[in-house]
């Protein structure tokens, strides 16, 4: 019964290849989110994504994208993987875009390696 | 340099001691968060202050808002052993799709 899972715990890739991560969340929140934590443990937001409306962090490569099938789900796809894309991923989820409802629930996260 | 910087980066303390986590920021927000992280694990959310508030608690928890400084801080009162892991604070500025910005994080200890 977790309430946001990631799938894969661990990933290790070659540069180049194309990777996708899957979420999911069983809370029923409307609002699903995508970070990136890097080796020193800087958490930075990648994407918000809200009823299918989607905010990206304008620093994040268009390699990376976002998809949603439904609610409940939100997967990241990685083109042409690099080294710098090396990191954990973590998945989000709220229950809503209001700021009062802004806690956010994590994922356990997937470590990507890149070789 | 980043919204939500904290300070120390490193905290060693005995159990039974208290831990003062302070969390910096730039701009005006909506609200502030509190985020724990133990080893290998994802964030677990501890506690959020809104703007108009300057002290909140939880528990062994005490959040403090400074608007006027753009400052926050985490007393963890009574520490124990299993509160060894990293706090980092968030901001959410009000911007689109409720993104909140994170800082570095405060790496706690406590020793048994």
């Amino acid at each position: 019964d977790t309430a946001v899972s990631q799938t894969p715990k661990y990933l290790v890739t070659q540069m180049g290849n194309d990777k996708s991560i899957k979420c999911e969340q069983n809370l029923g929140h409307d609002t699903m989110y995508w970070y990136k934590q890097d080796s020193k443990k800087f958490l930075k937001i990648m994407f918000s994504y809200n009823n299918k409306e989607l905010i990206i962090n304008e620093t994040v490569p268009n390699r990376f994208s976002p998809k949603s099938p439904d609610k409940a789900h939100l997967n990241l796809h990685i083109n042409s993987l690099e080294l710098g894309d090396s990191a954990v991923y973590f998945c989000a989820s709220s229950q809503g875009t209001h700021s009062s409802y802004n806690e956010q629930f994590f994922g356990p996260g997937t470590r990507l390696t890149v070789l | 340099s980043q919204q939500g910087e904290e300070d120390p980066q490193a905290l060693s303390i005995q159990e039974g001691e208290n831990a003062t986590m302070n969390c910096s920021y730039k701009t005006s927000i909506n609200n502030l968060q509190w985020y724990r992280q133990n080893s290998g694990r994802g964030l677990v959310h501890l506690i959020l202050i809104r703007s108009n508030e300057r002290e909140k608690h939880s528990g062994r928890l005490r959040v403090t808002l400074d608007t006027s400084k753009k400052s926050s801080s985490l007393l963890i009162t009574a520490s124990r052993a299993a509160d060894t892991a990293s706090y980092f604070c968030a901001t959410d500025d009000d911007n689109a799709g409720n993104m909140l910005t994170f800082g570095g994080g405060t790496r706690l200890m406590v020793k048994p």
